[in-house]
């Protein structure tokens, strides 16, 4: 069974930068054929993905964030990381992390982190 | 950019009715390329079907899922006292990557 747990700050300041990790584990990060996912949920709001990474390092980011955001994979700990430069108090959400497949016959999020809840405060 | 629009907003049934969401696309997507996820609170999304008709493992048959084109329609046959909660639509573009519905919220009359 796939779990995906995410770790990092609860409160970050203006302007500062965000940053998440996300552990796999009962899988690896490395296996053919998954991306892995960030995506955030303002309170009380819809999902917003972030962006996803594949095992090999290839990235795709959401236009809209494209330019704060970057991801990374360690392959040698099976995690992955977010990183959200300037952020401001539009950025605080539940960050979650997910494992995803797109392929030829579908696009999916197949197991997800129980999220983390990121407030940007000074 | 394809924006997904949801509707209703919210849902208002009694257990044992019928729920029908519905997910329509600014333009046309791949059906392969639609799914859809149930969100309690406090909670993970869960993802429910994906390929457009395909229940994920562990999803019970009272929940299916149709469309084609710009439009895609999630019924649950006879809510279950569980299946109240907030469901999405989500889409994949090569060019923009993947996106969500703004949700319906099935509540409890």
């Amino acid at each position: 069974q796939v779990q995906l747990l995410e770790s990092g700050p609860g409160l970050v300041k203006p302007s500062e930068t965000l940053s998440l990790t996300c552990t796999v584990s009962g899988g690896t990060v490395t296996t053919g054929g998954y991306y892995w996912s960030y995506i955030r949920q303002h309170p009380g709001k819809g999902l917003e993905w972030i962006g996803y990474i594949y095992s090999y390092g290839g990235t795709h980011y959401n236009p809209s964030l494209k330019s704060r955001v970057t991801i990374s994979v360690d392959t040698s700990k099976n995690q992955f990381s977010l990183k959200l430069t300037s952020v401001t108090v539009a950025d605080t959400a539940v960050y979650y992390c997910a494992r995803t497949i797109i392929s030829g016959t579908s696009s999916l999020l197949d197991y997800w982190g129980q999220g983390t809840l990121v407030t940007v405060s000074s | 950019e394809i924006v997904l629009t949801q509707s209703p907003g919210t849902l208002s049934l009694s257990p044992g009715e019928r729920a029908t969401l519905s997910c329509r696309a600014s333009q046309s997507v791949s059906s392969n390329y639609l799914a859809w996820y149930q969100q309690k609170p406090g909670q993970a999304p869960r993802l429910l079907i994906y390929g457009a008709s395909t229940r994920a493992i562990g999803i019970p048959d009272r929940f299916s899922a149709s469309g084609s084109g710009t439009d895609s329609t999630l019924t649950i046959t006879r809510l279950e006292p569980e299946d109240f909660a907030v469901y999405y639509c989500q889409q994949y573009d090569s060019s923009q990557g993947l996106s969500f519905g703004g949700g319906t919220k099935v509540e409890i009359k």
